[in-house]
């Protein structure tokens, strides 16, 4: 079974600095999906950013990119120039696209951002 | 983007009664769903998968009877919540998935619906 760890509970920083949040993973599959979601106080889910493991460009979305290193099963998230709304908690996931696209999610890192 | 909705955000029900929460994709059609359970300030645990006229799969520890899953179009699927005690309080979220052509293995989620029992 895979298994998704962040080891980061909490983060916080001031705005405009950058953050990195810490994922790591374990699993036998070759190929599946690598996400990042952030969850605000509204609860609701939204998709920060998305790797596919075949893919060795790590992906970059605007303020957010990825560094993804597939041999060491890590996967962090940089967040650029921080604003006061990326305070949220970050979830990191894992999918295998051959299954039933079931999410595996890791704990979360709740950050924080100071102005 | 694709719009996944639930229904209700918010209920409250008394002990003993059954409560039922809905979620539906609104611009496409979702081929599988799956239900979580989110307590306060932990991750999204996975309680069942569902796929539009079939059974729902459930996770490990989750009770068939109690949390029943139906998936009976590819627009909605249904979480009954059945003889509901106040330990089932909770914060539920759906998501969905459609045609891998379509979504490409994205996963939508609902906006979520908090549970209270009393």
């Amino acid at each position: 079974a895979q298994t998704v760890t962040q080891s980061q509970p909490e983060m916080s920083v001031q705005e405009a600095e950058t953050v990195t949040l810490s994922c790591t993973y374990d699993t036998s599959e070759s190929n599946y999906y690598l996400f990042w979601y952030k969850q605000p106080p509204s609860r609701q889910m939204i998709l920060v950013i998305r790797q596919e493991a075949y893919k060795q460009q790590n992906a970059t979305e605007n303020r957010f990119s990825v560094n993804f290193q597939k041999a060491a099963k890590s996967f962090s998230l940089k967040i650029s120039d921080s604003q006061l709304g990326d305070t949220a908690m970050y979830f990191c996931a894992f999918m295998n696209p051959q299954g039933a696209q079931k999410l595996v999610f890791g704990q979360g890192t709740r950050l924080t951002i100071n102005p | 983007g694709a719009v996944v909705s639930q229904h209700p955000s918010w209920v409250i029900c008394k002990s003993g009664t059954s409560v039922k929460i809905e979620c539906r994709s609104l611009d496409f059609q979702a081929t599988t769903m799956f239900w979580y359970r989110q307590f306060p300030k932990q991750s999204l645990m996975l309680m069942a998968t569902s796929n539009e006229g079939s059974k729902a799969t459930y996770e490990q520890g989750v009770e068939k009877d109690k949390f029943l899953i139906n998936h009976a179009s590819l627009t909605l699927s249904t979480l009954t919540v059945t003889s509901a005690h106040p330990e089932d309080s909770s914060f539920y979220i759906c998501s969905a998935s459609g045609d891998r052509a379509f979504s490409g293995n994205t996963i939508y989620f609902g906006e979520g619906s908090w549970l209270t029992v009393v």
